[in-house]
């Protein structure tokens, strides 16, 4: 069975501009989670969606929005690009959206920011 | 608010030598902890999911237990393949899952 898949694996951007990432979950899975990654805060969470509708919302700025497709497929926007927006960003999916559903991950797409 | 601190934030050991990695938490009603196992530039794999106090779990050299307060993620006889980063997650109700920073484990041959 695939994993989660995530384009592009690498991004370089300077500010201003803005970005779209994407996440493919494991198939049969309707949940995705985005997270964010840096040395220095670790994993937080970014958003999360079921069937479509977003379920979480973590405390990042307006410019951080998401959206999800009919097929479970995930998209993550990233408008007006700051030095401090680079960082690993992950995308997880799981069964449902279930507190007890375990998330799995994609490889992450490494954004950075000039 | 939930919260979770590991400990210790990094560890060396030799090869074969045995050691434990330790999550704490605090939430209002555990739903599930989770552990992962990260590798520089990669994402998060999942190791071991424990839902009450008492349970346990193994894979391999690694063993997985859950009290009310933490958990402990034990490594027996590690060998270098093991060095990685190991994250600790909870869950409760129906708010985000919520990660520690992590434990930056070296395994030296």
């Amino acid at each position: 069975k695939a994993g989660v898949t995530q384009t592009p694996r690498y991004l370089i951007k300077t500010r201003g501009q803005q970005v779209t990432l994407s996440c493919s979950p494991i198939s049969g899975h309707r949940s995705v989670s985005w997270y964010q990654q840096t040395p220095g805060q670790g994993l937080q969470f970014l958003f999360e969606y079921f069937s479509e509708t977003q379920r979480n919302k973590g405390n990042f700025p307006g410019r951080f929005s998401g959206r999800q497709f009919s097929n479970s497929r995930s998209e993550m926007n990233v408008s007006t690009l700051e030095l401090g927006d680079s960082a690993l960003y992950l995308c997880a999916s799981s069964r449902a959206a279930q507190s007890t559903d375990t998330q799995y991950f994609g490889p992450g797409t490494r954004l950075t920011v000039l | 608010e939930d919260q979770v601190t590991q400990s210790p934030e990094a560890l060396r050991l030799q090869e074969g030598e045995s050691s434990s990695l330790n999550c704490s938490y605090t939430v209002s009603g555990l739903r599930g902890l989770f552990w992962y196992r990260q590798d520089p530039g990669k994402g998060p794999e999942f190791l071991f999911t424990l839902y009450s106090a008492g349970e346990e779990k193994e894979k391999e050299r690694l063993k997985a237990t859950l009290t009310k307060k933490e958990s402990f993620l034990h490594i027996t006889a590690p060998k270098p393949e093991d060095s990685a980063t190991y994250l600790c997650a909870v869950r409760s109700g129906n708010t985000p899952l919520v990660f520690g920073k992590g434990t930056r484990l070296s395994v030296i041959a």
